[in-house]
């Protein structure tokens, strides 16, 4: 596709419940990365994947919170047992993979989650 | 760590030109970037200045000093369009992902 895109873009639960996000990079990029944005504030780096693996997962706030890239193009992030703390806004990015922490991060317009 | 402190909010007139302040305090860092947000949209990439000076993209500039711990992003012949938050990041020296700022909220006014 042209862009990003991430599905669903609006996502209600009850706590405790799971969630699954998907995040469809731009096609070739190799390098993925999920963030949250509370309201106010800037995003927040969760995980950064560069293909199939996650090269770094040292945002992810605790054990409930997981994602995979399993053929290193679309990627899903889990949420088990969801808190009302959890509601948020779910970016996802994509970038070239090229040039590291230089590469430009192109993003989706997110996912709205609202736990209840 | 690092910190980027923002102004929370700006206002400016349609045609005027504005000036949004990155103030920074970080181990290191690849560049500069700022992305624009509006209301329930996507993060746009703006612009990005990995050494000192200005970069210019149409309306757009940017600004890094790293002497000062200082970067800008500056507006010109603001339109309505422009009314958005805008942030600045970093990519800490090492990391991949990009570390945003507090944004800053523009108005623009006719």
């Amino acid at each position: 596709g042209a862009g990003v895109s991430q599905t669903p873009s609006n996502k209600v639960t009850e706590k405790g419940k799971y969630v699954e996000l998907r995040c469809d990079p731009i096609s070739g990029h190799t390098a993925l990365y999920w963030y949250r944005q509370s309201l106010g504030q800037g995003p927040e780096f969760l995980i950064y994947f560069q293909g199939t693996g996650a090269a770094d997962d040292s945002g992810l706030p605790n054990d409930r919170f997981f994602a995979v890239r399993p053929e290193g193009s679309v990627s899903t992030l889990k949420i088990q047992r969801t808190e009302r703390g959890d509601s948020a806004v779910y970016l996802c990015a994509s970038s070239s993979g090229t040039s590291g922490g230089s590469d430009t991060q192109y993003f989706g317009p997110g996912t709205r989650l609202t736990v209840l | 760590g690092q910190s980027l402190e923002q102004p929370s909010e700006v206002t400016a007139v349609e045609g005027a030109i504005v000036q949004i302040n990155c103030t920074y305090q970080t181990s290191g860092f690849y560049g500069l970037s700022w992305y624009q947000q509006h209301d329930g949209g996507a993060p746009t990439f703006l612009s990005y200045n990995a050494l000192d000076g200005l970069e210019e993209t149409g309306r757009f500039s940017s600004f890094l000093s790293r002497s000062d711990s200082y970067g800008y992003l500056l507006l010109q012949e603001l339109q309505m369009k422009d009314s958005a938050s805008y942030f600045c990041a970093v990519s800490p020296t090492g990391a991949n992902n990009l570390f945003f700022g507090t944004g800053t909220r523009l108005t623009v006014i006719p």
